[in-house]
């Protein structure tokens, strides 16, 4: 079964700092992956995913991730972070065999400070 | 179109009560989710469904039980609610398919349940 780590639970930043948030899982065949953010007192929103292809995605807000298959990992990155950006960041990992199983980490914090 | 709607939004129950979430989606959507969010544990899947009349357990299915009688609706109960269950619980829908632009999650704005 597929699982997914982010090791990150709360991140401090200034604004216009660059971001980059961790994400790990773990699955030996292939899988999609996915970023979404809550906004305080929102429900979740896709940001980005990967299916195939291009390792590096790009996604809404400013927002990409490079998926590193050696690494199992899909690291979130934004060159330039604003205030608005405040908000939770779940990492989310389906197995593509059983694609339907959407699997989710533990959500890091991201706190930025005007 | 309302989307994925969560009903009720807010409930308080006591140890031993049993209630029924509903989650209804108007997108036609074949695959639905239940998910409870806690501080410090990010989304859990308690149970989801590919279709009608299918039910699947997730990471945490314990205590709960699920229905998907009607393809827009997929109902979570708890038989007999336990202080653990204190959560806010999200449902969510997506199209079926692997690796296609459509497959991304829709979620409802989630219910907050307190158990006494």
């Amino acid at each position: 079964a597929q699982s997914v780590s982010q090791h990150n639970h709360h991140v401090i930043l200034s604004e216009a700092a660059s971001l980059e948030l961790g994400c790990n899982y773990s699955y030996g065949g292939t899988v999609n992956l996915f970023w979404y953010v809550q906004y305080p007192g929102q429900h979740l929103q896709l940001l980005l995913k990967y299916f195939s292809g291009d390792p590096l995605v790009k996604g809404i807000k400013g927002f990409e991730a490079e998926f590193i298959k050696s690494k199992f990992s899909f690291n979130l990155r934004k060159p330039s972070v604003q205030w608005s950006d405040t908000a939770e960041y779940f990492c989310a990992v389906a197995a593509y065999s059983s694609a339907s199983k959407i699997i989710f980490g533990s959500g890091t914090r991201l706190s930025i400070r005007p | 179109n309302a989307g994925v709607t969560q009903t009720p939004k807010f409930r308080v129950l006591k140890t031993g009560q049993s209630m029924t979430l509903l989650c209804a989606q108007d997108m036609n959507h074949e695959y639905m989710y239940w998910y409870r969010q806690d501080p410090g544990m990010g989304l859990r899947l308690i149970h989801y469904s590919v279709g009608e009349g299918t039910t699947a357990k997730g990471e945490v299915p314990d205590g709960y039980n699920v229905s998907r009688l009607k393809k827009q609706n997929f109902l979570l109960g708890l038989e007999s609610a336990a202080p653990s269950q204190t959560s806010v619980y999200f449902c969510a829908s997506r199209t079926a398919g692997q690796g296609t632009t459509n497959e991304k999650l829709f979620f409802g704005s989630g219910t907050q349940l307190s158990v006494l």
